[in-house]
């Protein structure tokens, strides 16, 4: 079964435009990840963010994670065509160990 | 950079047949993963391994899937027989003891006809 939910399910922009994607999931979790995932290929790590963090950087992205309301933001900003790809969260099981993912965020990103 | 291997990276077979994946971790990594992904769909896990050991098999169709990790390191992954729904992305991960982060495979695309 899948815990996160991403939104929206499309996203296209223009370069050096920001990306904005969210994701919701349903039951409490020690810490949240944000995967992305080139067409037919493996997926690669871009973020954690713990479940007592708010706002974590790294390069163009910002994630957010507001435990309140489930939910988490990742912002990729000055967007270039390279980063057009899927893009998954990811929050951990019950046990804490394996991954549940969302169903994606497809990005284009045109130059 | 190290990197996780699979193989075969493209399968095509027919219904009713055997098929096997193979994938190799980041050395060192006493944790793997063999998820399952559907076109346009999330990574859904099929079967952890902590070393050698199965923590967790929850979601393998165990009548027809079965994963060994005999000696820790390198793990294969067997459909039999075949069937026309197991058409998807097969994917392998690894993390390192105690790390949440999971390094991901190229992925086997398996085509069921």
């Amino acid at each position: 079964s899948q815990q996160g939910e991403e939104d929206p399910q499309a996203l296209s922009i223009q370069e050096g435009e920001n990306a904005t994607m969210n994701c919701s999931y349903k039951t409490s979790i020690n810490n949240l990840q944000w995967y992305r995932q080139n067409s037919g290929r493996g997926l690669v790590h871009l973020i954690l963010i713990r479940s007592n963090e708010r706002e974590k950087h790294s390069g163009r992205l910002r994630v957010t994670l507001d435990t309140s309301k489930k939910s988490s933001s990742l912002l990729i900003t000055a967007s270039r065509a390279a980063d057009t790809a899927s893009y998954f969260c990811a929050t951990d099981d019950q046990a804490g160990t394996a991954l549940i993912f969302g169903k994606g965020t497809t990005l284009s990103v045109s130059s | 950079e190290a990197e996780v291997a699979q193989s075969p990276r493209y399968k095509i077979t027919e219904k009713s047949q055997a098929v096997a994946f193979w994938c190799d971790p980041i050395s060192g990594h006493a944790t793997l993963y063999w998820y399952r992904q559907i076109l346009g769909q999330g990574p859904e896990l099929l079967v952890q391994f902590q070393d050698e050991s199965v923590v967790d098999d929850s979601q393998l169709p165990k009548d027809r899937f079965s994963a060994e990790r005999l000696k820790g390191v390198d793990s294969t992954l067997k459909i039999q027989p075949a069937e026309l729904g197991d058409s998807a992305m097969y994917l392998c991960a690894s993390s390192g003891r105690g790390v949440h982060e999971q390094y991901f495979g190229p992925g086997t695309r398996l085509t069921v006809t």
